[in-house]
């Protein structure tokens, strides 16, 4: 069974700390997706990566920055936390990147206070 | 690049009455679509998918969707609604252009009234 597993379901931080998202999966992915997601808004792409070491930015990278070390791996790094930055964050892989179905984890909220 | 919209924000449905939810796309050529479903404090798990053949998708959970190009609409249904469907749910367009990503609805929410 596919899985996308996040290293945190609920996190909370303080403004100014730098934070850390992971997520890994086990099904040999090369494209790796790092979403959040408000109400109202639905989901918005941060950042995504297309192999090892290789990334582009979403919609709204600014704030964020991703680290993809290992093919399984993919991190999502909050270098200065800010409240405006509490949300719940996907993350999602797909064999590939447009058209074909994207497995998710479970998610992180973070609370940034 | 595609957009996508679902105007109902929240539904609320008797449990054993029909569903349907709709979502509208905006992409010059064939889409690939897909429905979404979160239930609370879950991540997404996919419900149907539709890339090409038969408008007429089946899906996990008794859901189908309709694919209509002359309507730009991919909606989403089931004949009778159990308590356990409320969630909510996200309509999502896919691109085979190279450099597109993944374009998701705002989501629709769905209560289901005993």
């Amino acid at each position: 069974d596919v899985k996308v597993t996040q290293s945190s379901r609920y996190l909370v931080k303080r403004t100014g700390e730098k934070v850390f998202l992971e997520c890994v999966q086990d099904m040999d992915h090369e494209n790796m997706f790092w979403y959040r997601q408000d109400p109202g808004l639905g989901l918005r792409l941060i950042y995504f990566s297309y192999d090892v070491k290789m990334k582009e930015k979403g919609d709204i990278p600014e704030g964020y920055s991703v680290s993809r070390e290992k093919k399984e791996r993919f991190s999502l790094i909050l270098e200065s936390a800010s409240t405006n930055q509490t949300s719940m964050y996907l993350c999602a892989s797909s064999a590939d990147r447009g058209t074909d179905t994207q497995y998710f984890g479970p998610g992180t909220r973070l609370t940034v206070l | 690049a595609q957009s996508v919209t679902q105007p109902d924000i929240h539904i609320t449905v008797s449990e054993g009455a029909s569903l349907e939810l709709r979502c509208n796309y905006s992409y010059g050529a064939t889409p690939y679509l897909f429905w979404y479903v979160q239930s609370p404090g879950q991540g997404l798990q996919l419900l149907l998918k539709y890339f090409s053949g038969d408008t007429l998708v089946q899906g996990i959970k008794g859901f189908e969707a309709e694919f209509k190009r002359s309507q730009s609409s991919f909606n989403l249904r089931k004949p009778s609604v159990h308590w356990s469907d409320a969630a909510e749910y996200f309509c999502a367009v896919g691109a085979e252009n190279y450099g597109q990503n993944f374009v998701f609805g705002p989501g629709t929410r769905l209560s289901v009234l005993p």
